[in-house]
């Protein structure tokens, strides 16, 4: 059973749409982050969340972290190409901030 | 360049060879991570340093993987006996300190046939 469950798993859309993307847990997190990961590379950090309700944008994307820092999510308005990545949203566990649980992954295609 | 390098970039293995992989974490950082990544699914934990202890192994951490940091700086996995499901991406990390932000090397492709 995975600690993080992000919805879509796959998302294929054309450019200029606006897309959301989910990352859900039981677990309550200590903050959030969100990645984004192209083929054959490692996964780059986009923005950190830490306190529940917490919104922030950059440029067309904005993350939101749960008021019970339980989940969060990012929504890219007007996608382009250059948005085409693998998604994954990642957090220490409330107490145990050691290491980054990973969510599964939300594979994301925009179509030029 | 100053970032996490890792080497080689990709490995091809026969079933039951072994293989190490190699990971340089950025100078100053004293905690390393190494994480295991199939195809179009999230980082799994194996394992992470602090300095030269090792303070964490996942379950997903069986005998036949072994991790090293010797120094304190670059860290070392090896897998013994390679079999067709250890076939993955090994993504190494490190970070300054608890709770800051982690950077990640490009990962060690590994293929078993």
């Amino acid at each position: 059973t995975q600690l993080l469950e992000q919805s879509p798993q796959f998302l294929s859309i054309q450019e200029g749409e606006n897309l959301t993307v989910y990352c859900n847990s039981s677990s309550v997190f200590s903050s959030l982050q969100w990645y984004r990961q192209e083929p054959g590379e490692g996964p780059v950090l986009l923005v950190t969340v830490v306190t529940g309700g917490e919104v922030k944008k950059l440029k067309r994307l904005t993350f939101q972290f749960g008021d019970a820092r339980k989940d969060s999510s990012l929504h890219i308005t007007a996608a382009q190409p250059g948005d085409t990545g693998l998604y994954l949203c990642a957090g220490p566990l409330m107490g145990a901030t050691n290491k980054l649980i990973f969510g599964t992954g939300t594979l994301l295609a925009v179509q030029p | 360049d100053t970032g996490v390098s890792q080497d080689p970039r990709h490995k091809i293995t026969k079933r039951g060879q072994n293989v190490t992989f190699r990971c340089d974490p950025i100078s100053e950082h004293n905690r390393l991570y190494w994480y295991r990544q199939t195809l179009g699914q999230g980082p799994e934990f194996l394992t992470y340093f602090q300095n030269e202890a090792q303070l964490e192994k996942s379950r997903l951490l069986s005998d036949r993987f072994s991790a090293e940091r010797p120094k304190g700086s670059f860290s070392t996995l090896e897998i013994q006996r390679t079999e067709q499901g250890d076939s993955a991406m090994y993504l190494c990390a490190s970070s300054l300190a608890v709770g800051a932000r982690a950077f990640f090397g490009q990962g060690t492709r590994l293929t078993v046939v």
